[in-house]
């Protein structure tokens, strides 16, 4: 099983510009998020989809955009990279209304000169 | 809206001693409540969780957690810890019937001694 892979792996972006993180799933879930995780600030919440067609942001959406393709799809996109963005980003997702814990990808790592 | 406290950003144990990490979280009603470890430059992996029923659950690599609502806590333990045991771990609490929010702590960094 594949679970929750991301792309890139790894990113180098100059200031100002765009890239898009791509996730996709494979357990049928309902629920997907993405995480930006700092040194010292544990995982923070960007934005979160809680079925397909639907978006809500989380606790840090601001520079980012996110498309819920499909059941399986959650991209998330920096239209203007700053080297505030440098971070590791994942992906999760899980089932919906469901007591049952998140599933994570193995993260991009991204830097932003 | 939840959140979720850890008040340790640094625990060292020797190996073989006990361990409790520290979990609050805020939450008008019983939340879910999940336990994830990090090992370095991976991602995260669940521990355990809990959303009904016994307070007591156990999870995987010998962890437990205890649910104390009285106290809007969620702690975990290990009776002996193992050199492997090493990592960072979080604390994420959900809304049952809500958002689907799923917030996380900003996590306990386990250094064990030799």
């Amino acid at each position: 099983n594949a679970g929750v892979t991301q792309t890139p792996k790894f990113q180098v972006l100059k200031t100002g510009q765009s890239m898009t993180l791509q996730c996709a799933q494979d357990m049928n879930h309902n629920s997907m998020y993405w995480y930006r995780q700092d040194p010292g600030m544990g995982l923070r919440l960007i934005y979160y989809s809680a079925s397909e067609g639907t978006t809500d942001k989380g606790e840090v959406p601001n520079g980012y955009n996110v498309s819920r393709l499909n059941k399986r799809e959650f991209s998330l996109r920096l239209e203007s990279a700053a080297p505030s963005q440098t971070s590791v980003y994942f992906c999760a997702s899980r089932e919906r209304f469901a007591g049952e814990g998140a599933f994570f990808g193995q993260g991009t790592r991204l830097t932003v000169v | 809206a939840q959140s979720v406290t850890q008040p340790d950003i640094h625990i060292t144990v020797s190996e073989g001693a006990s361990l409790e990490l520290r979990c609050n979280y805020s939450y008008g009603a019983t939340p879910y409540l999940f336990w994830y470890v990090q090992s370095p430059g991976q991602g995260l992996q669940l521990l355990l969780k809990y959303f009904s029923g016994d307070t007591l659950v156990q999870g995987i690599k010998g962890f437990e957690a205890e649910f104390k609502r009285s106290q809007s806590s969620f702690n975990l333990r290990k009776p002996s810890v193992h050199w492997s045991d090493a990592a960072e771990y979080f604390c994420a609490v959900g809304a049952p019937g809500g958002s689907e929010k799923l917030v996380f702590g900003k996590g306990t960094k386990l250094t064990v001694n030799p």
